[in-house]
């Protein structure tokens, strides 16, 4: 079935530096791709999305491109601050029939001062 | 003015126990769900409702009982609670029907249950 696989953390980054988090999928059709943020004792806040490929997501100076021919939807943020340590989950919206959000395992980041 | 809200926050119970746990949305979605979240942080569905039918049910024990009077509440309902249920469960609505495709599901803040 459909899935997602992001890259295991946790990843830890000083302040300001490139942060890159990985996530490809599996998916018969043509799901549209997540990114949502779970801050420490929060539910989960959508990021970002794009819902076609080459399409380009952006939030908050992070951003996504849908990558159809890598099946790849890559979050990246060019400086990273304090305020952004959370735990981040790639997802896709299945459309096999009954529609439902299935989730990476989630990549925590943590950014030093 | 929240928009996904559950209740409570908290709850730490013994096993054995029957617990409930209420959701509401005043978004005017038409589909709600639950999630469950492991100590790992990994999520999984468990039931989906489009106006108050059951859509998604993946493979939840049958202790797990969700409830759905309108379309803009469901609540999860567990009988004879397990160790092993302890987690955080998230609630969720989006837009989302057969014919409206490719929207976001807005989350409620989580009910942290604890089974002892």
């Amino acid at each position: 079935g459909d899935s997602v696989t992001q890259m295991e953390g946790p990843v830890t980054l000083s302040e300001e530096a490139f942060l890159t988090i990985n996530c490809t999928y599996t998916a018969t059709g043509y799901p549209s791709l997540f990114w949502y943020v779970q801050y420490p004792g929060e539910g989960l806040q959508l990021l970002l999305k794009a819902t076609k490929a080459d399409d380009k997501g952006s939030n908050k100076g992070f951003e996504a491109t849908y990558r159809k021919e890598t099946t790849s939807f890559h979050l990246e943020k060019g400086s990273v601050q304090v305020s952004d340590s959370a735990v981040y989950f790639c997802a896709l919206s299945w459309q096999g029939g009954s529609e439902k959000l299935v989730f990476g395992k989630g990549t925590k980041l943590t950014v030093n001062p | 003015d929240t928009a996904v809200s559950q209740t409570p926050k908290y709850l730490v119970t013994q096993m054995g126990n029957d617990k409930s746990i209420k959701c509401e949305q005043n978004l005017g979605h038409d589909t709600m769900y639950w999630y469950k979240q492991d100590s790992k942080k990994f999520l999984k569905i468990m039931f989906s409702y489009n106006n108050k039918e059951l859509i998604i049910n993946e493979t939840v024990p049958n202790r797990f009982s969700p409830k759905s009077p309108d379309k803009a509440h469901l609540n999860l309902h567990i009988n004879s609670l397990e160790l092993g249920d302890s987690a955080v469960y998230f609630c969720a609505s989006s837009p989302r029907t057969y014919r409206v495709l490719n929207t976001e599901a807005f989350f409620g803040q989580g009910t942290r249950l604890t089974v002892v």
